[in-house]
Order: C-alpha cells, then structure tokens, then sequence
C-alpha cells in the first residue's frame, strides 16, 4: 500500500518567517497528493492537490507545494507564516493499488510565536 | 451551501453502552467514509460506503459498523465502546473513490466513561 511519511511532529516558527513542512510518499508510480489543516477540535481542510502536471501546485491561504519525484517529496511551503496558521498539518495520498481511498501522514503540528 | 454535518459535536456515553454517530450530506455524493482521529494522531480510515456497497478496511474491528440507509445519511455503531475507542470520529464525503474532492465534517468527539 501507498504511504507518506512526515518527519517532523512539532516546529515552531515566529510569525512572517517562511515555512516548510516536509512530506515524503512511497510508491513507484506518480502517486495523487494532498496537503489538509485542521485546527483544533475542527475537521480537515483541504490546502491543496496534486494529482499530474505543473510540479508546483498553488493552494489556498497562500500554501504552495512542490512535487519532487527525484526525492519521493511533496513539501508544504509558505513564504511569511501568519499566527492563525497555527494547526496541525496532514499529507495524504490516495491509496492507488487498493481501494483509491485516502491515507493520511501522522501529521506535523505547527507553532506560530510573536 | 453544501456541507457535511455530524451530530452531535461531542459525545459522551459509558463502557460498555452501545452509541451512534450521525453523518449527513447535502452535496448529494457517492462516497461517505468514517475515519477515527486519537489525540495527536493522524486519522485512520474505518470503512466506507460507494453508494450501497459497504467497504470495510481489514484491520477495522467488529465492534464498529455502519449503516447508509439513503444518499444523504450515514451512521457509525459501536456495540460496545471500549476506552480504548475514545477519539475524534470524522465523516467525509467525495464524488467518487480516487481523493478528488472529499469534503470532512467538522467530527464528533467521543469521550467514554
């Protein structure tokens, strides 16, 4: 089964500094990414998709993301971090040799600081 | 505006005591899933329904089942709640399989007492 792994389980970052959020997929073919937010005691959002094409993919909330197939990566960035940024952060792959169904990463909870 | 809506928000109910979660939809799609979220963890795909076709992942256990009486309406039981099965529980609806376009509910807190 496909699967995405997130390094990192806590950063913090001060507010208007850039960020990156590390995601890395495991599986041979061009796997269908996402990135999703969920602030506290909230469902998830959708940031945005990748799917083929343009490897660089522009999300909502000013989130960009870049498709890597020489590093198996699909990092989170964004250039200047807002203190309502402050959620946990969720990569998540669609499950192409099973059921197509989406499997998320453990996440990477992100601290904003004045 | 279309959404997904779980009721309630939060739920409390004792060891042992059967509870439903309710999953609702306005957006009129094919695919509803249950996903169970535990503090600090990702969430974890339980089963889902295309239409009336019911899908259950391996290492689901019994104790948790769903029901998908029409379109708009799914509902998750469990038969007898463990401590072990207090999480967040959240229902999310797509168009069809393959990750394109699923919309979450806002979830259920579960708390077992």
């Amino acid at each position: 089964a496909q699967s995405v792994t997130q390094p990192d389980i806590h950063i913090t970052v001060s507010e208007g500094a850039s960020l990156e959020l590390r995601c890395n997929y495991s599986y041979g073919a061009t796997p269908y990414l996402f990135w999703y937010v969920q602030s506290p005691g909230q469902g998830l959002q959708l940031l945005l998709k990748y799917f083929s094409g343009d490897t660089l993919v522009q999300g909502i909330k000013g989130f960009e993301a870049e498709f890597k197939r020489s590093q198996s990566s699909f990092n989170l960035r964004k250039p200047s971090v807002h203190w309502s940024d402050a959620a946990e952060y969720f990569c998540a792959v669609v499950d192409q040799t099973g059921a197509n169904n989406l499997f998320f990463g453990t996440g990477t909870r992100l601290t904003v600081i004045p | 505006d279309a959404m997904v809506i779980q009721n309630p928000r939060y739920q409390v109910t004792q060891f042992g005591k059967p509870v439903t979660l309710s999953c609702s939809q306005t957006l009129n799609h094919n695919v509803m899933y249950w996903y169970q979220q535990k503090s600090s963890q990702a969430p974890k795909l339980l089963f889902h329904y295309y239409d009336k076709d019911f899908n259950n992942e391996a290492d689901t256990p019994d104790n948790f089942q769903s029901r998908r009486p029409n379109t708009s309406f799914c509902f998750l039981d469990i038969r007898s709640p463990g401590l072990g099965d207090a999480a967040m529980y959240l229902c999310a609806t797509s168009r069809a399989l393959g990750g394109y376009g699923y919309t979450f509910g806002s979830g259920t807190r579960l708390t077992v007492v």
